[in-house]
């Protein structure tokens, strides 16, 4: 299957500080891009959908300004958490599609964030 | 939200055992996905069926859907001990194409 290689996979910061959480598809291109936050034993709740050249498109509930999101390139999305705090703590998963709803979803190793 | 539920939570086999899950959801879709995650990992796609679909195999795994009930099922036949991760469902509905997940099945199979 198609590779998606998200960076860093663990990252501890200090409250306050911002974090970009890089995810790339190796080996195709990828005309969307989805983040998720995943709580400990907990399903994925997806935070926002990226298009490559526009601007996110967040679900309700999810600040954008608190978690910006840019698609820059069609093998390149970021997330960057800003000015975070401890409940920012958490795993953070993307993944990666070039085709309509039948295509299946490539996922990264997703990026525990721990903010202390 | 998430779109739907999934059960058991948790389902804990023998080696060699068939587990079966299962999961329901709310509104109409265009496929069913089931993907699979080890602790603190990605999550990895197993299988597709898609809504005119009743039935799909590949391997070890077979996958049902009842789109009448708005139901699937995901069976994993002869477990192995590597089998052991937790297993979701996840919808794709109307015109998105984003992933709705379910809820969860933790599978544990003992060697």
């Amino acid at each position: 299957g198609a590779v998606v290689s998200q960076h860093p996979s663990w990252v501890i910061c200090k409250s306050g500080t911002s974090v970009k959480i890089e995810c790339r598809s190796l080996d195709f291109q990828a005309t969307t891009m989805f983040w998720y936050r995943q709580f400990p034993k907990q399903s994925l709740m997806l935070m926002a959908t990226s298009n490559e050249g526009s601007k996110a498109t967040y679900e309700q509930g999810v600040e954008k300004d608190k978690f910006l999101i840019n698609h820059a390139s069609l093998t390149l999305s970021t997330l960057t958490v800003t000015s975070a705090h401890p409940e920012d703590s958490s795993f953070y998963i993307c993944s990666a599609t070039w085709g309509g709803g039948n295509t299946e979803a490539f996922f990264g190793q997703g990026t525990r964030l721990t903010v202390v | 939200s998430q779109q739907g539920e999934e059960d058991p939570q948790a389902l804990s086999i023998q080696e060699g055992e068939n587990a079966t899950m299962n999961c329901s959801y709310k509104t109409s879709i265009n496929n069913l996905q089931w993907y699979r995650q080890n602790s603190g990992r990605g999550l990895v796609h197993l299988i597709l069926i898609r809504s005119n679909e009743r039935e799909k195999h590949s391997g070890r795994l077979r996958v049902t859907l009842d789109t009448s009930k708005k139901s699937s099922s995901l069976l994993i036949t002869a477990s192995r001990a590597a089998d052991t991760a937790s297993y979701f469902c996840a919808t794709v509905g109307g015109s998105a194409r984003q992933l709705t997940f379910g809820s969860g099945t933790q599978l544990t199979v003992l060697p």
